[in-house]
């Protein structure tokens, strides 16, 4: 079946501009998650949905990010006036379990 | 924050080697995952270890984990140039979220 898909796959953006990046998971699943990664790093954990609720914003990091997600399917990420510290690989997960997470390909965000 | 710390950063190796990653953490855990990503986009989920299990193969992988230690190794048998990735150690704690490690970069040339 289809997997998660994310889109678009890069961006290129302006600084202070704002951004708006889509994740679409594997249907019937109920948690969603999204992921920052800067170049040669880790994974950042950013927020976290169990259907439509976000129990967990703790990886949010700072008032300029915020993610919806509607009809438990497809979920977005938006930052506003962007800044070059917000380029990096985001990533989109999905799970039905607390167990294995099922990742997109990731949107390319470069901040000019 | 990163939870797991792997170990090495970086490691090189040549075809038909072992290559042995290691992972440390710092919280109790539910499992403990490791993750496979190429050239910087998606990861693909390898194995899951239970907090309760101490030793879980998977083809040429093979996971331990050692929750006393708060550590866990992963170990790909007879790597092929196809092995060449990151892979990261991910952990379960009390919440639904996966804290991952810093990622290992293993490169096997032939």
């Amino acid at each position: 079946g289809a997997g998660v898909s994310q889109s678009p796959s890069n961006k290129v953006t302006e600084k202070g501009k704002d951004v708006e990046l889509r994740c679409d998971p594997i249907s019937g699943h109920t948690a969603l998650y999204w992921y920052r990664q800067r170049l040669g790093q880790g994974l950042e954990f950013l927020i976290y949905f169990q259907g439509n609720s976000a129990p967990d914003k703790s990886g949010l990091p700072s008032d300029r990010f915020s993610a919806e997600r509607t009809g438990e399917s497809v979920s977005t990420l938006t930052i506003q006036r962007t800044q070059q510290e917000d380029s990096a690989v985001y990533l989109c997960a999905s799970s039905t379990t607390r167990y294995e997470q099922y990742f997109g390909p990731g949107t390319r965000l470069t901040v000019t | 924050s990163q939870q797991g710390e792997e170990d090495p950063q970086a490691l090189s190796i040549q075809e038909g080697e072992n290559a042995t990653m290691n992972c440390s953490y710092k919280t109790s855990i539910n499992n403990l995952q490791w993750y496979r990503q190429n050239s910087g986009r998606g990861l693909v989920h390898l194995i899951l270890i239970r907090s309760n299990e101490r030793e879980k193969h998977s083809g040429r992988l093979r996971v331990t984990l050692d929750t006393s230690k708060k550590s866990s190794s992963l170990l790909i048998t007879a790597s092929r140039a196809a092995d060449t990735a990151s892979y990261f150690c991910a952990t379960v704690g009390t919440a639904s979220k996966l804290t991952f490690g810093t990622g290992t970069r293993l490169q096997v040339t032939l």
